[in-house]
């Protein structure tokens, strides 16, 4: 299995831009989320989905669209770049059950700079 | 979930056990208690997780007290490739539809 992938691994925008951070997950989990990390802090949740076809809002919503057409993938899109969204971008995806473990496999990370 | 209290940094000798605590007071009857690391510019890696009872597994063991209002991992003999940032996070298990809650964590610094 290659666990999360994330693609690309580092891209720079210009201001205004548009652009899409791809994540994928072969181990075929329920639940995907992305995060962003700015430096120095903890990592914020952005948005999340439980299932093809369901999405919602985490904590730092504003500016980020998602989809997930299917199990494997969960997209993010920028939809108008700001330098305040200079960041490192990681996906995760977990299965859960009523049980707890609910251990989070993260990708390696996009590292995005918006000039 | 609930909020939890780490110190901002803390250093071990290799091969000696790093200790590393959490305060967690408002932690309620159905929250777990979940433990992850961050090594520099990757992904967080899960490392343990415990509801009361104290737990063990190949990477290390959660201490938890009986009031559950505090925690402790311990990496039982550190090695110069457990320098990370450890996170320490508290949630409701099966409910939480694949979100945690970061704070800011503890840099471990393991030095020769």
């Amino acid at each position: 299995n290659a666990g999360v992938t994330q693609t690309p691994k580092f891209q720079v925008l210009k201001t205004g831009q548009s652009m899409t951070l791809q994540c994928a997950q072969d181990m075929n989990h329920e639940y995907m989320s992305w995060y962003r990390q700015d430096p120095g802090m903890g990592l914020r949740l952005i948005h999340y989905s439980v299932g093809a076809g369901i999405t919602d809002q985490g904590e730092v919503p504003n500016g980020y669209n998602v989809s997930r057409s299917t199990t494997e993938d969960f997209p993010l899109r920028l939809l108008s770049a700001a330098p305040s969204q200079t960041s490192v971008y990681f996906c995760a995806s977990s299965f859960e059950t009523s049980g707890s473990r609910n251990e989070q496999f993260f990708g390696p990370g996009t590292r995005l700079t918006v000039l | 979930d609930a909020k939890t209290t780490q110190p901002t940094s803390m250093d071990c000798a290799e091969g000696r056990a790093a200790n590393l605590p959490c305060n967690h007071s408002t932690i309620s009857g159905n929250e777990y208690v979940y433990w992850y690391r961050q090594i520099h510019s990757q992904g967080p890696q899960y490392i343990i997780h415990g509801l009361k009872n104290n737990e063990t597994n190949e990477m290390a063991s959660l201490i938890i007290t009986e009031d559950r209002k505090s925690s402790t991992l311990i990496l039982p003999h550190a090695t110069l490739r457990d320098t990370a940032v450890y996170y320490c996070i508290v949630r409701t298990g099966g409910t939480s539809y694949g979100k945690l809650t970061f704070g800011q964590g503890t840099i471990l610094t393991v030095h020769p």
